[in-house]
């Protein structure tokens, strides 16, 4: 199985100031299709899961562009450019190229 | 507006069953790929199974195969998840998703607690 490994487990943020998440996977997650099916997700209490990129850097219908995503084969990096207060959550990378499909350990971002 | 709603879950015993459902609206649910994930208490994120259009194709994370069955009704605009043989490592929040190579549109999820 890909293991998808995030970093920082936790990240204190000032609103206003950028945040990036980093997501590495054990095997390159660029497939026989030529694309790289790397997304990110955020977790809100009280919410559903939410697409915030696919496909490594595409943003989701929605989305703020304070969101972007960032990185190629193994490594990538999910940054906010401005943390805003609604952004607190848990964020998760996932793999789809290969089955099983996998979810990075999750990242919290809080405001200090 | 597309629209997930899970239910089904709730309390089950060990070893027990339970069959958990989702109904979609809002898009054509017969031309989009669907998922189980789940979140258990305190963990993140897994990937359960996932089926295409006609329910022809199925995969599923090693741990469920055999225990869990994921199907389709694309009269009923509905997908479920059969769980048998549950064990205490199956509580979680189960969320249906739309979903191929990523999850677009996510329900709230449904909590299935698996104790004596």
């Amino acid at each position: 199985d890909i293991v998808m490994t995030q970093t920082p487990l936790s990240s204190p943020v000032t609103l206003g100031q950028p945040a990036s998440i980093s997501c590495r996977s054990s095997q390159s997650l660029v497939r026989s299709d030529g694309n790289t099916y790397l997304s990110w997700l955020q977790l809100r209490p009280g919410h559903p899961p939410r697409l915030l990129i696919y496909e490594i850097s595409k943003r989701f219908s929605g989305v703020p562009d304070r969101f972007s995503g960032s990185g190629a084969g193994t490594d990538f990096t999910l940054k906010i450019s401005r943390v805003e207060a609604e952004d607190v959550g848990v964020y998760y990378c996932m793999q789809a190229t290969e089955f099983p499909h996998t979810f990075g350990g999750g990242t919290k971002v809080e405001i200090e | 507006e597309v629209q997930l709603v899970e239910s089904g879950g709730g309390l089950v015993q060990p070893g027990g069953s339970l069959r958990l459902s989702c109904v979609a609206s809002g898009f054509t649910f017969s031309q989009y790929w669907m998922s189980w994930v789940r979140q258990g208490p305190g963990k993140g994120l897994e990937w359960v199974a996932n089926i295409n259009l006609d329910g022809s194709a199925r995969h599923y994370v090693d741990s469920m195969k055999g225990r869990f069955t994921i199907s389709r009704d694309n009269v009923k605009n509905s997908l479920y998840l059969q769980m048998n043989n549950v064990r205490a490592e199956d509580t979680a929040v189960y969320y249906c998703a739309r979903y191929l190579y990523y999850g677009d549109y996510w329900g709230r999820g449904t909590l299935v607690l698996v104790s004596s």
